[in-house]
């Protein structure tokens, strides 16, 4: 099946460093997620992008639909502790399910 | 609130034991799913269904089984078949599904565990 790839796979910053992960893939995609799993729970979806090119906020997270619709990045600045957690990118074709990658986990040092 | 319910949180089986986890959701979604995750892995699709009395298998089903009578429930059961069926398992649902980019609403999973 089609394969989406994460990097970094894990990352350890201190409090208040900006954040940067990507996710690449082989294939064209149409849309692209990004979610958040805080340990134990279900993933939260955290931005949506519909459009190459495109750049998304939400508070401190902003992510953007890579031009040759192959990747996608998020960046997160001013990291907190609650911003531990994995997060997963997850790309959408057209007449198929989404296909997530592997996650990047994410922790935060006080 | 709308939602997505999974039941129960933690399940222990037995080897040899078939049990079902319980997937209901009341946001009027058409398509609900089942994943599968393993620690430090990424989701792995079990079982969908775009409609009611339809579903199809995805990448890893074998060992599992799903039944869609009704919109809002997708249970999945684990059979004895499974050879490792120790896990976390993630129901989501989604307005549309692959004919829609919508993404898809997760319930707070179940940890199975064999003893």
């Amino acid at each position: 099946g089609q394969q989406l790839n994460q990097s970094p796979q894990s990352m350890f910053i201190q409090e208040g460093e900006d954040v940067s992960m990507n996710c690449t893939s082989s294939s064209i995609f149409n849309t692209w997620l990004w979610y958040k799993q805080d340990p134990g729970e279900g993933p939260v979806l955290l931005i949506a992008l519909y459009k190459a090119g495109e750049l998304t906020s939400n508070g401190r997270l902003t992510a953007q639909f890579g031009i040759t619709r192959k990747d996608s990045f998020l960046n997160i600045s001013a990291s907190i502790p609650s911003d531990v957690g994995i997060y997963f990118c997850a790309g959408h074709r057209e007449g198929q399910n989404f296909v997530f990658g592997p996650g990047t986990r994410l922790s935060v040092l006080p | 609130d709308g939602g997505i319910t999974q039941s129960p949180k933690y399940l222990f089986r037995k080897e040899g034991q078939n049990v079902t986890l319980s997937c209901e959701q009341n946001l009027n979604h058409d398509a609900m799913y089942w994943y599968r995750q393993d620690p430090g892995q990424g989701l792995r699709l079990i079982y969908y269904s775009q409609i009611v009395n339809d579903f199809q298998k995805g990448d890893i089903a074998e060992g599992y089984s799903v039944s869609r009578e009704k919109k809002e429930s997708f249970p999945l059961t684990v059979t004895s078949a499974q050879k490792n069926p120790t896990a976390f398992y993630l129901c989501a649902s989604s307005i549309a599904g692959v004919s829609g980019s919508y993404g898809y609403t997760f319930g707070s999973g179940t940890r199975l565990t064999v003893v």
